[in-house]
C-alpha cells in the first residue's frame, strides 16, 4: 500500500497567486515527520519544510506553510505569491520512525508546478 | 554547507557493462541512501548504510549492489546493466543524530542521469 500519496502530477498557478499542493500519508506509527522537497529542473532536490507528528502549530517557512491535518493524514504544502523560479517538481516525503533511530524517508510521487507569467 | 557529491551527472552504457555510481559526502555522515526516481513513481529506495561496511536493502534492491568501505563514500554498483535501469540516481546522507539538523532531513547529491543502451 503506497505510504505517501500526492494525487496532482502536474499543477498551473499564475505568478503572484497562491497555490496548494496536496499530500496525505498513511502510518500506524505515533511518531513520525512530513517533508516537502523541491526538485528544480537541474535535478538538486532542495529541502523545504518539516512538520513533525507531535508539533502543535503548522510549519512555515517564509513563503511555504505546510498544512498540517493529522486527523485526516493530510500535510499539503501551501506556496504564497508563487513566482516563476517555484515552477519545479515539489515531492513529499515521511519519516516513520523517531527521530534518532535508524530511520529512512519514504517519498511520494510528485507534483510538477508550472507557474506562468 | 553540506556537500553531497556524485561523480557523474550523465552516464551512457551499454546492455550487460557493469556500471559504478559514486557518492562522496564532506559532513562526516553516518547514514548514506541510493534512491531511483522515475517519472510518476517518484523516489525509490534502493540501498542504505548505517555505517561503514554496513548495508541494508531498500525496496528495490534487485539488479544493484552497494559498497561502503569508507564512511564519506557510498557507491552503488549495477553488475550487468539492463535497459529497465535507465533511470535517475539520487544518493543522499545524513547524520545519525538526526537531531542535530532539528528537522532531520536528507541532503541530497545533483543526481546521477543514467542510460541503458
Amino acid at each position: 500500500a503506497q505510504k505517501i500519496t500526492q494525487t496532482q502530477p502536474g499543477m498551473f498557478v499564475q505568478e503572484k497567486e497562491a497555490v496548494t499542493l496536496d499530500c496525505t500519508y498513511d502510518t500506524s506509527d505515533p511518531s513520525y515527520g512530513l517533508f516537502w522537497y523541491k526538485q528544480p529542473s537541474s535535478g538538486e532536490m532542495i529541502f523545504l519544510i518539516y512538520q513533525g507528528s507531535y508539533d502543535q502549530q503548522n510549519a512555515t517557512e517564509g513563503r511555504y506553510s505546510l498544512n498540517f491535518q493529522k486527523a485526516r493524514k493530510s500535510a499539503n504544502l501551501v506556496i504564497s505569491a508563487s513566482q516563476l523560479g517555484d515552477s519545479a517538481m515539489y515531492f513529499c516525503a515521511m519519516r516513520e520512525a523517531p527521530m534518532d533511530s535508524s530511520y529512512k524517508l519514504i517519498f511520494g510521487s510528485g507534483t510538477r508546478l508550472l507557474v506562468r507569467p | 554547507d553540506v556537500k553531497v557529491t556524485q561523480s557523474s551527472r550523465y552516464l551512457v552504457k551499454r546492455t550487460g557493462e557493469k556500471v559504478f555510481l559514486e557518492c562522496v559526502q564532506d559532513m562526516d555522515h553516518e547514514n548514506m541512501f541510493w534512491y531511483r526516481q522515475d517519472p510518476g513513481l517518484g523516489l525509490r529506495l534502493i540501498y542504505f548504510s548505517y555505517d561503514v561496511k554496513m548495508k541494508e536493502k531498500g525496496d528495490i534492491p534487485e539488479g544493484y549492489s552497494v559498497s561502503r568501505e569508507k564512511k564519506e563514500r557510498f557507491s552503488l554498483i549495477l553488475e550487468s546493466a539492463s535497459t529497465n535501469q535507465t533511470s535517475m540516481y539520487l544518493c543522499a546522507s545524513r547524520p545519525r543524530l538526526a537531531r542535530l539538523t532539528n528537522t532531520g532531513e536528507l541532503f541530497f547529491g545533483e543526481g546521477s542521469r543514467l542510460t541503458v543502451l
